[in-house]
């Protein structure tokens, strides 16, 4: 079946360093969106890739889509307190009507 | 309200007993979907509405589990005759499209808990 696998699965960084979270998709993906879970909330959306080889920035924040749209990742930049929490990314595969999200990754940022 | 909002915000019920949960989307978003999220791990999707019709149930982990969206808007999940490893957090999430074009907005989930 499809499935959508995402490592590291857990993350300890110290304040300011960088962390990246990558996710590997087993078939095309039409796009890619990715969100943040912190601890006892609800996910909430960070961004949509739609292109291949797309690239897009949020300030500390970078995301990538593969050449071949089955890969993504997430790289964040001088870590801090507030990036906590859990990063999934959720592939959108062609022709199907639903998002399969990875298995995410959790962050713990040491001040 | 602004955001999508499930209710209860938790259940807590015997083995056997049916639960319903409720789930209001956003006012205009046409796509709604129900996912599953056990304590730690990822979301499971479980059903896909577009409109009150859904073009994929594949998610549904059995048929003791049952879906239905009326007048476009809210939206229950019905589960008959619960187990305990049903136990877990039910989050439900609208979007303006489906197609996956649109990001999706989730509400706060119900904590389901079978005794």
């Amino acid at each position: 079946g499809q499935q959508v696998m995402q490592i590291p699965q857990y993350q300890h960084v110290q304040e300011g360093e960088d962390f990246t979270t990558y996710c590997n998709s087993s078939t095309t993906l039409s796009n890619i969106q990715w969100y943040k879970q912190r601890p006892g909330g609800h996910p909430v959306f960070l961004i949509q890739l739609v292109k291949s080889g797309e690239v897009k920035k949020q300030k500390r924040l970078t995301f990538q889509f593969g050449e071949a749209k089955k890969n993504s990742s997430l790289h964040i930049t001088a870590t801090q307190t507030t990036d906590v929490g859990t990063y999934f990314c959720a592939g959108y595969p062609s022709g199907t009507y639903k998002y399969i999200f990875g298995t995410g990754t959790r962050l713990k940022v040491l001040a | 309200g602004a955001g999508v909002s499930q209710s209860p915000s938790n259940k807590v019920t015997e083995k056997g007993k049916d639960v319903e949960l409720r789930c209001d989307p956003i006012s205009g978003h046409t796509a709604l979907y129900w996912y599953r999220q056990s304590l730690g791990q990822g979301l499971e999707f479980l059903i896909y509405f577009q409109g009150n019709s859904a073009p994929d149930k594949s998610g549904l982990p059995s048929d003791r589990f049952s879906a239905e969206r009326t007048g476009g808007s809210v939206s229950t999940l019905t589960i008959q005759r619960t187990q305990q490893e049903d136990s877990a957090v039910y989050l439900c999430a609208s979007s303006l499209d489906g197609g996956g074009i649109s990001r999706q907005y989730f509400g706060p989930g119900t904590r389901l808990t079978v005794l």
